[in-house]
């Protein structure tokens, strides 16, 4: 299995609900990933979790809150977002360690609508 | 904070052609190097890989050189079909520094027949 399954796969949310994406894997990878992609550019990195652990915040506004509550599961809470928060999220997956191969599996992204 | 790009933003071959897609970065201590195709509504998909002890790797038509005097490296796809037309981005992965993996700008390639 070589699946990284985000859920939903859109969503539209008023700027005052509360709403999370999930993210789940099953290949054993101890680090995964939050990334944000706008149209036409590059996904953006915003949360990095190695063996369950926070290990990369860039800088996040705290309207996002990531959580990893086990080795397979990530989530993003938001809450009170913004319009130009509309985008898709990107969830991925790696194993962990410097001579392991370490590409990223993707999945297929939520469309986020902040309206 | 690293730095990632490609020369070109839009890249438009005739089917059958070679196409070779471009990216440049800037930290001299990035080690683990990536080449994603991303198509339209999907999440990027991963095509290759190098590390930094090597200069090329080769896979099915695809070819990834890495250059680390000038830091640069590039995809290289043989006999281009239309089924290669995606965005491609070089990703750096640093996994000595948290996992850290970042994408440059991403190329357009288009494959006319």
């Amino acid at each position: 299995d070589t699946e990284v399954t985000q859920t939903p796969k859109h969503l539209v949310m008023g700027m005052t609900n509360k709403k999370s994406l999930k993210c789940e894997q099953h290949m054993g990878h101890r680090a995964m990933y939050w990334y944000k992609q706008k149209a036409k550019k590059p996904p953006e990195l915003m949360f990095v979790y190695s063996y369950e652990k926070l290990s990369i915040n860039e800088s996040v506004p705290s309207r996002f809150s990531p959580e990893c509550p086990n080795s397979s599961l990530l989530n993003l809470h938001l809450h009170a977002l913004q319009p130009e928060d509309s985008a898709l999220y990107l969830c991925a997956s790696s194993q962990v360690g410097h001579t392991k191969a370490a590409e990223a599996f993707f999945g297929q992204g939520t469309r986020l609508t902040v309206v | 904070g690293e730095s990632v790009g490609l020369h070109l933003p839009t890249l438009s071959v005739q089917e059958g052609d070679n196409s070779i897609i471009n990216c440049a970065y800037s930290n001299s201590a990035s080690d683990y190097f990536i080449w994603y195709k991303q198509e339209s509504g999907k999440g990027p998909q991963f095509i290759i890989d190098i590390r930094s002890n090597m200069d090329k790797r080769q896979g099915q038509r695809v070819t990834v050189l890495l250059n680390k005097t000038v830091k640069h490296l590039s995809l290289q796809i043989a006999a281009t079909q239309p089924g290669d037309s995606a965005v491609y981005f070089c990703a750096v992965h640093t996994p000595y520094n948290n996992n850290d993996m970042r994408f440059g700008a991403g190329t357009r390639l288009t494959v006319k027949p």
